[in-house]
């Protein structure tokens, strides 16, 4: 089932912090980020797992809340390279990643 | 170089053709996965491989569609008498070894008119 991710678009002036939202009603192994560029494909950014390990970006930092299937995306001090439409990826450990809908952030000068 | 090439990258074609997509990994990968993706929205599920085998097929996948891996190496994905509902970027992923980190392709673009 395709996880729920918020807000669908954000617009941020470059220095200004911004927090993606993705959640599953399903019980879920690992949630991944990934960003896309217009005309390009995905692009991996980080993982985190059941149980704490995360593996990703080092400028991007994320949290997984386990008990609520939730993850959270934190942009920081963002910069023009962040535009792009960021999406979450959940597994239930069946080897499929489901993807949201998708949120579009524009960082400008 | 993102590790898989795929061909075509575009493709034009009108309503009731059959289109192919072929996805070649640079290296060995025994999972190789089928996105298909439409404008606003993020990468669908449609099936994946383990070496030759297929493994699951979302039930997106009509039975116009079909895939094949028939070496463990490079894929196929077929679409016969296209819909324009078809229109859409078709995307090949493969997964890291230990975790399902994936390295999409550049896609496929197919609009069918």
């Amino acid at each position: 089932q395709q996880p729920v991710q918020s807000p669908q678009a954000v617009i941020l002036r470059e220095g200004e912090d911004a927090v993606i939202n993705c959640s599953s009603s399903k019980a879920l192994y690992s949630v991944h980020w990934y960003r896309q560029k217009h005309g390009e494909a995905p692009v991996f950014l980080m993982i985190l797992l059941k149980g704490g390990e995360q593996k990703g970006h080092e400028k991007i930092s994320a949290s997984f809340n386990e008990k609520k299937q939730q993850s959270s995306l934190y942009l920081t001090a963002s910069q023009l390279s962040y535009s792009g439409t960021y999406f979450c990826g959940t597994e239930m450990r069946d080897y499929k990643l489901s993807f949201g809908a998708g949120t579009t952030v524009t960082v400008r000068a | 170089d993102t590790g898989v090439s795929q061909n075509p990258r575009h493709k034009i074609t009108k309503r009731g053709q059959n289109v192919t997509f072929r996805c070649d990994p640079i290296s060995e990968h025994n999972r190789l996965y089928w996105y298909r993706q439409t404008l606003g929205q993020g990468p669908e599920f449609l099936t994946y491989f383990q070496n030759e085998a297929q493994l699951e097929k979302s039930r997106l996948l009509s039975d116009r569609f079909s895939a094949e891996r028939p070496k463990g190496s490079f894929s196929t994905l077929e679409i016969q008498r296209t819909e324009q509902g078809d229109s859409a970027m078709y995307l090949c992923a493969l997964p890291e070894a230990e975790v399902n980190v994936l390295t999409f392709g550049a896609g496929s673009r197919l609009t069918v008119l």
